[in-house]
């Protein structure tokens, strides 16, 4: 399996529910990163999670960081139909500068 | 403030054929980052410049690819000659930062992407 590897592949919720997006990676890390990609849009940063951090939040966003077990959760409250999007975590590992992505979740949210 | 711009926004061109992406960082970021996305696959890295150097390009695919930032302003990123498989979105990324900084924990702000896609 992929570095950085979400799950699950695609969601559909409806406007007004919370979505959790779960991330996991295998190497060490310094920090991970969620990103938003509307469809044939680019990329955009989201939130940043450093390794020694376990909870951040950011709006209706929540992060949280288990290092132990490699893992993250993307937690996007009251959802809305504009947050229909692709959703990719992305790692930085402790010996370089490069992000890694996994391949992202589908969220789709029905007004 | 412009956030990254890439250029252009599609290409479609005939295998063999070359084609130069353009990305233009955010003003004042030194480290610039290719990357891309083909064929539904993950984002995978191809490289990263601090200012005009390379500091890692161990994720270009081959040596048809050639990316350039001289003087560490914008970036080029050329593939000669296109075989069908370069097909994908290609994202350029800036951050702040300077590698003696480490600039690990600066966020990497991505443009919008050129479509490539090779017939």
């Amino acid at each position: 399996s992929q570095q950085g590897e979400e799950d699950p592949q695609a969601l559909s919720i409806q406007e007004g529910e919370n979505a959790t997006m779960n991330c996991s990676y295998k190497t060490s890390i310094n920090n991970l990163q969620w990103y938003r990609q509307n469809s044939g849009r680019g990329l955009v940063h989201l939130i940043l999670i450093r390794s020694n951090e376990r909870e951040k939040h950011s709006g209706r966003l929540r992060v949280t960081l288990d290092t132990s077990k490699k893992s993250s959760s993307l937690l996007i409250t009251a959802s809305r139909a504009a947050d229909t999007a692709s959703y990719f975590c992305a790692t930085r590992e402790t010996s370089g500068s490069r992000l890694t992505f996994g391949e992202g979740t589908q969220l789709t949210v029905n007004p | 403030e412009a956030g990254v711009t890439q250029f252009p926004s599609h290409s479609v061109i005939e295998k063999g054929q070359t084609v130069t992406l353009r990305c233009d960082p955010i003003s004042g970021h030194d480290n610039l980052y290719w990357y891309r996305r083909v064929m539904g696959k993950e984002i995978k890295f191809l490289l990263h410049f601090v200012k005009e150097s390379k500091q890692d390009e161990s994720g270009m695919p081959n040596n048809r690819f050639l990316a350039e930032r001289t003087g560490g302003t914008y970036s080029t990123l050329k593939v000669q000659p296109a075989e069908l498989e370069d097909s994908g979105v290609y994202f350029c990324a800036s951050s702040q930062g300077w590698r003696l900084a480490g600039g690990h924990n600066y966020e990497q702000y991505f443009g919008p992407g050129t479509r490539l896609t090779v017939t």
